[in-house]
């Protein structure tokens, strides 16, 4: 079955640190690829999105994300965080023959001042 | 452009009640989902509508869930009975199709609470 994984469930980082959040799916083929974050209080946004080109994808806030086929991996990178970046961050998959999104578990990101 | 919508955003019931939940998507939006999210976990879809059809509902757990979609607008999510393990965040869902290629926008969710 077709599987998303996110390594950490919960990152705490100080303001200015740097942030890589891992994401791997299951399966090959062609694939859609989505990064989502829910800031407290508030529904799920979406971060940025990989369809096709560019494997090196900006987002929002200085959010980006990079996808290394060969890894099956879309791995989401800030280089200096902030605050107001404390979220929970979910990975999603789309594609693989199945045609509906898959999430990962999600990711709590704690930043402190 | 107002987003997807939804009601009622916290509901508390005991189990063997019914509950329903409303969304409006956005507008001119022609596919709908509802996803279930427990707590710890990513959002898990139940049901994805085209217009009025159902497209996926693999994942609906039909002997107490159901979903109607009727004029292809608004939709309706209906748990009947509930059971404790029903607790969970319910989030609705819009997208307008594009080859597969489509960015889901998601509503504020609705909290349920099964005592």
């Amino acid at each position: 079955a077709q599987s998303v994984s996110q390594h950490n469930h919960h990152v705490i980082l100080s303001e200015a640190a740097s942030l890589e959040l891992g994401c791997n799916y299951s399966y090959g083929g062609t694939v859609n690829l989505f990064w989502y974050v829910q800031y407290p209080g508030q529904h799920l946004q979406l971060l940025l999105k990989y369809f096709s080109g560019d494997p090196l994808v900006k987002g929002i806030k200085g959010f980006e994300a990079e996808f290394i086929k060969s890894k099956f991996s879309f791995n989401l990178r800030k280089p200096s965080v902030q605050w107001s970046d404390t979220a929970e961050y979910f990975c999603a998959v789309k594609g693989g023959g199945y045609n509906k999104l898959i999430f990962g578990a999600g990711t709590r990101l704690a930043v402190h001042p | 452009e107002a987003g997807v919508a939804q009601s009622p955003r916290y509901k508390i019931i005991e189990k063997r009640q019914s509950v329903a939940f409303w969304c409006n998507p956005i507008s001119g939006h022609a596919t709908l989902y509802w996803y279930q999210q427990i707590l710890g976990q990513g959002p898990k879809l139940l049901i994805q509508f085209q217009n009025n059809g159902v497209v996926d509902d693999s994942q609906l757990p039909k002997d107490r869930f159901s979903a109607e979609r009727l004029k292809g607008v608004d939709s309706t999510l209906k748990i009947q009975p509930a059971k404790l393990e029903d607790s969970a965040v319910y989030l609705c869902a819009s997208s307008s199709p594009g080859e597969g290629q489509e960015t889901q926008y998601f509503g504020p969710g609705t909290r349920l609470l099964v005592l």
